[in-house]
């Protein structure tokens, strides 16, 4: 049972333009949503985040948005850059009950940023 | 800083063999974690570690031990390897584990393959 989910594999935008990655999720005790970026060979770097007591988040030329009712999120790139071609992975953590903190991925989606 | 490292990058197993994966942090993390990535699933969690001499088990623990007898030194050990442990496996660390606003750094990755 996928609690994450990112629907489209991949993505093609031009560079410039703006990139749009979504993500939906199923568990309402996720509190705090993470987006990690992964080149082919390398492993996942942390991105953004955003906690559920907001609904937006800026970084630079990252922007996450939250809608908590509608259990979805997403990543608005903008302008898109061929350096951000790369896997996006949505994640959920939750503190485990050992302590320690979980992360829960989506699938991934493939980001090709076209000139 | 090194960040995470993991040992070998690329390994090949018969079904039945035993091997170990390294994974090492410099950072001073107390908080350290196995992840493994199959296609078209998200990353999952396999067993955790919240500081040295402590470990528990994650989402995907079956067939996989671990132990911590370092800060530094998390290794993942695969007793009698199966082609269902065919993966890429991650290692990740953080400062303490305890809250999701600690950014958890991965590592490169190491690819097995089960034959």
């Amino acid at each position: 049972d996928q609690q994450v989910k990112q629907n489209s594999p991949s993505l093609s935008v031009q560079e410039g333009r703006i990139s749009i990655l979504n993500c939906d999720y199923t568990n309402s005790m996720f509190d705090y949503f993470l987006w990690y970026k992964k080149y082919p060979a390398e492993g996942p770097t942390f991105l953004i985040s955003i906690s559920s007591i907001k609904d937006k988040n800026e970084d630079g030329r990252f922007t996450v948005f939250l809608n908590k009712s509608a259990k979805h999120l997403s990543l608005h790139i903008v302008p898109s850059q061929p350096g951000d071609s790369a896997v996006y992975f949505c994640a959920a953590s939750s503190i485990l009950t050992g302590g320690g903190n979980k992360l829960t991925f989506g699938t991934g989606t493939q980001l090709k940023v076209e000139l | 800083n090194a960040g995470v490292t993991q040992t070998p990058k690329f390994q090949v197993l018969k079904t039945g063999q035993s091997m170990t994966l390294q994974c090492a942090q410099d950072m001073n993390h107390e908080y350290m974690s196995w992840y493994r990535q199959d296609p078209g699933m998200g990353l999952r969690l396999i067993h955790y570690s919240v500081g040295a001499g402590i470990t528990d088990q994650g989402e995907v623990p079956n067939g996989y031990n671990v132990s911590r007898s370092t800060t530094e030194d998390f290794p993942l050990r695969l007793l009698s390897a199966a082609p269902s442990q065919t993966s890429v496996y991650f290692c990740a660390s953080s400062y303490s584990g305890l809250y999701p606003t600690d950014t958890q750094y991965f590592g490169p990755g190491t690819r097995l393959t089960v034959l």
